[in-house]
Order: C-alpha cells, then sequence, then structure tokens
C-alpha cells in the first residue's frame, strides 16, 4: 500500500514562474492537509481540501497561492509569480477521514515526502 | 494563532543517555501527536496520545499528554544514534473546530556515538 507521494521531490522556479506541487494521497483517502516549513521553522497549515471541495484555507496566504483537489487525479497546490520568500518544504498529508472537534477526534495524518522549492 | 512551544530546541548527547523533551502550549487539544522527521523527509508518526494524564510507551520512548491537555513530554531512555532526528509535536482539533493540525517548534535531537 504505497504512501503519499508528492512530485516533484525538488523544484527549481526564478522569480515570477509558476510552481506547481502534486500530491497523491494513500489509496483510500479522501482527506488531503497540505503544510509548508520554511527554513528552520515548524510546519504551518495552508489548506485542508476534501475531493472538490476546499473544507479550511485559513492558513493560504490571500494572492497567488491557490489548491486544488479533483475528483479525479492528484491533489496540486499553484502558486503563481514565486518570490524568493516562497523558498520551503511543501508538505502534503492525507487522512481516510477529516478532523473534527465534534467527533473529539483527530484523524492521523500521513505525510508525504514533500517538494523543495528554492526560488532564484 | 495557536502556539506549541518545545524545549530544548537543540539537544546533543552521549549515546545511552537519556532525555526528556517538552511540548507546551496555552490551549487545549483533543489530541496530541508526536512525529519524527528525517533530514529531506516528511514527519513520520510516532504516537498519538487522546486522554489527559496518558502515558504511551514505544520501546524505549515514553510520551505523555499532560492532565489539561495543554502540554506533553517525550522521555527517551538510553538514546542511541539512531534516534537522532527532528522530533515534532503537533496537537488538533483546537477548542475552535480547527481541521489541521498545530506543529510544535521542534526539537533537534543529535545522538553522538
Amino acid at each position: 500500500n504505497a504512501g503519499v507521494m508528492q512530485n516533484p521531490r525538488h523544484l527549481v522556479r526564478r522569480r515570477g514562474q509558476e510552481a506547481r506541487l502534486r500530491c497523491s494521497p494513500m489509496k483510500g483517502h479522501s482527506h488531503v492537509y497540505w503544510y509548508r516549513q520554511l527554513p528552520e521553522e515548524g510546519l504551518k497549515f495552508m489548506v485542508y481540501l476534501q475531493k472538490e471541495n476546499i473544507i479550511d484555507e485559513s492558513g493560504m496566504p490571500k494572492e497567488r497561492f491557490s489548491a486544488e483537489f479533483p475528483k479525479e487525479g492528484p491533489s496540486i497546490l499553484r502558486i503563481q509569480q514565486v518570490v524568493r520568500g516562497d523558498s520551503a518544504a511543501y508538505f502534503c498529508a492525507s487522512s481516510p477521514l477529516g478532523t473534527s472537534a465534534r467527533r473529539n477526534k483527530q484523524e492521523t495524518q500521513y505525510f508525504g515526502p514533500g517538494t523543495r522549492l528554492l526560488v532564484l | 494563532t495557536q502556539l506549541l512551544e518545545q524545549s530544548p530546541q537543540f539537544l546533543s548527547i552521549q549515546e545511552g543517555e537519556n532525555l526528556t523533551v517538552y511540548c507546551n502550549s496555552s490551549s487545549v487539544f483533543s489530541s496530541l501527536q508526536w512525529y519524527r522527521q528525517e533530514p529531506g523527509e516528511g514527519p513520520v508518526l510516532l504516537v498519538t496520545v487522546v486522554t489527559g494524564g496518558e502515558v504511551k510507551k514505544l520501546k524505549r520512548l515514553t510520551f505523555q499528554f499532560g492532565d489539561a491537555r495543554k502540554d506533553s513530554s517525550l522521555h527517551i531512555t538510553a538514546a542511541q544514534p539512531g534516534d537522532t532526528g527532528l522530533y515534532l509535536c503537533a496537537g488538533g482539533p483546537d477548542q475552535t473546530g480547527a481541521n489541521n493540525l498545530f506543529f510544535g517548534t521542534g526539537t533537534r535531537l543529535t545522538v553522538i556515538p
């Protein structure tokens, strides 16, 4: 049973270009989370998606960043007009069910190996 | 913004020594996870604790969740070089029902042979 897959593992872009990061969740998982890890910092939540729906994007920068999780295919994190400050490791995690305080249960999130984005 | 603070930030010890890493927050979480992250890889889940006061053991690792579910500790007995890595605590969901994990600042452990 393959784990969470992310590609590319490394991505180099020049300022102003677009970056597309892909995430294939574990088989049977329909919930995807994206996190960003800046150098020497902890992971910060960006967005939570379920198939074809954005559930929570409270951690996404207001501009240039977007995410989708189509019915078919991987989840995509898209960064337009990249700047040097976007250089970071971007991690995707998946879970079989969503997180819910009402259920008082944190579903285990399984992380991918990450995509390291370097903006020159 | 929820903040989980970990201490110490860096720890370098000799093989065979014991150590404890702390994770503290001002917020209450329904559960708390500990992850270990190797360079160039994603975090790998070690344990989830859900009940205040809960203690879980994983071989030489002992995890404890505070009674008030705001803090946790990770104790490693007889550390080995293979324990070297970045240890992260993460809490969620919080009282607002947020769907994501809130990660701590991390403890970078180096075990010297």
